[in-house]
């Protein structure tokens, strides 16, 4: 069964700081993966998504992340950060012989301070 | 129209109670998920319709009981319930196959509490 680990449980930032967020998966096959946010009284919606291809994906609002598959991780990056990217945030993965079945990590909160 | 709608937001029950969930998706997937979210936690997979078919069921308990009328619609049926069933609980749609990869469209969720 695949699995997936976000090592940051609570990040806090300064705005215009530097974000990275990190995700591993851990499956052999082939994967798509994901990333969603949660804001706060919102629902679940995706950020970014890689399935094939430039394994730099970018996504809204300023968000990128990459795959690197020998390191079998996912890691989010922002550039520059803003009060308005407080959030929950999920990475998840699911595998291509079975995407219906998404399984996503624990989550990292990231409060930005303004 | 890219919302999933669920209905309702906020529900209390008893743990004698039956109560429904529902959920509608007006974007032509055909694929539609049950999730539980527990405070702080990620989403956890409960069930799965593709094609209104029962694909998955994550060895849900049968307290809990969905159902795909039709292909916009999703319902949990809800029969004594523990306090410990007390979560979010989201819908999400997807259009099944390699070339669409399994987007999630999630609701907002039912906020469910059993007293």
């Amino acid at each position: 069964a695949q699995s997936v680990s976000q090592h940051n449980h609570h990040v806090i930032l300064s705005e215009a700081a530097s974000l990275e967020l990190g995700c591993n998966y851990s499956y052999g096959g082939t994967v798509n993966l994901f990333w969603y946010v949660q804001y706060p009284g919102q629902h679940l919606q995706l950020l970014l998504k890689y399935f094939s291809g430039d394994p730099l994906v970018k996504g809204i609002k300023g968000f990128e992340a990459e795959f690197i598959k020998s390191k079998f991780s996912f890691n989010l990056r922002k550039p520059s950060v803003q009060w308005s990217d407080t959030a929950e945030y999920f990475c998840a993965v699911n595998r291509r012989t079975n995407a219906g079945k998404s399984t996503f990590g624990d989550g990292t909160t990231l409060t930005v301070k303004p | 129209d890219t919302e999933v709608t669920q209905t309702p937001k906020h529900l209390v029950m008893g743990m004698t109670n039956k109560k429904s969930l529902k959920c509608e998706q007006h974007m032509g997937h055909r694929a539609m998920y049950w999730y539980k979210q527990k405070a702080k936690k990620p989403p956890e997979l409960m069930f799965v319709y593709s094609y209104e078919k029962l694909s998955i069921n994550e060895s849900v308990p049968s307290r809990f009981s969905p159902e795909c009328p039709n292909s916009s619609l999703l319902n949990l049926h809800l029969h004594a319930l523990q306090p410990e069933d007390s979560a979010l609980y989201l819908c999400a749609s997807s259009q099944p196959g390699r070339k669409y990869n399994e987007k999630l469209f999630f609701g907002s969720g039912t906020q469910l509490s059993v007293l």
